[in-house]
């Protein structure tokens, strides 16, 4: 059964420093998401991560991908109260029958304050 | 163009009532997926439909709930004699196809009472 872990759960920031958020995933996949999801909303996808070593950045948020580590990592830089929210990783697991359903995480409770 | 859309965004019903919730995936989706999340948690997944047949209900939680998509459109998840502990969010995804990338709905907020 496939498990994907965030670490940490509850993270409190000063604007303008950095982070990372980690997420560990249980079986072997190159199809990890990162969402976005703010109180009361639905989710946001933020990035889509495909392959080995793939890095994709938007704005001040950087997400990468170690399949072999079984590991994505979403960098704030720099953070913004904007950037409050909870963020979600997510993994499928391609071929067979899994359909592309995907196995989330737990979640990351982001709060930037000044 | 438009997103997901869910209705309805609220429903509050009573221990031991039926209800149906809504989705209409983005135009041009074969791929449907349910999910369900619980306060301060992830969405866990419930069913997947592509076209018209559920490919994969091995998320139902039991026979309380049903989904259907008779014309590969939109979708409706139907649960009969509703308990406190089916009080989550139903969230609604759609892809071109399986394994690309889903686009959610706003979710319907069930509360059972």
């Amino acid at each position: 059964e496939l498990k994907v872990e965030q670490n940490p759960l509850f993270l409190s920031m000063q604007e303008g420093k950095n982070y990372t958020i980690y997420c560990n995933y249980s079986t072997t996949s190159d199809r990890l998401y990162w969402y976005r999801q703010d109180p009361g909303k639905s989710l946001e996808s933020l990035f889509v991560l495909l392959s080995n070593g793939a890095v994709k950045q938007e704005g001040r948020l950087m997400a990468s991908l170690d399949t072999k580590a079984r590991l994505s990592t979403l960098h704030i830089t720099a953070a913004v109260h904007d950037l409050s929210a909870t963020y979600f990783c997510a993994v499928d697991i391609p071929g067979g029958t899994s359909y592309g359903k995907l196995t989330f995480g737990q979640g990351t409770i982001l709060t930037v304050h000044p | 163009g438009a997103g997901v859309s869910q209705t309805p965004s609220n429903k509050v019903t009573e221990k031991g009532k039926y209800v149906e919730l809504r989705c209409d995936p983005i135009s041009g989706h074969t791929a449907l997926y349910w999910y369900r999340q619980s306060l301060g948690q992830g969405p866990e997944f419930l069913i997947y439909f592509q076209g018209t047949g559920a490919a994969d209900d091995s998320g139902l939680p039991n026979d309380r709930f049903f989904a259907v998509r008779p014309e590969g459109s939109v979708s409706t998840l139907k649960i009969q004699r509703t308990e406190r502990g089916d009080s989550a969010v139903y969230l609604c995804a759609s892809s071109r196809q399986a394994y690309n990338e889903q686009f959610f709905g706003p979710g319907t907020r069930l509360t059972v009472l």
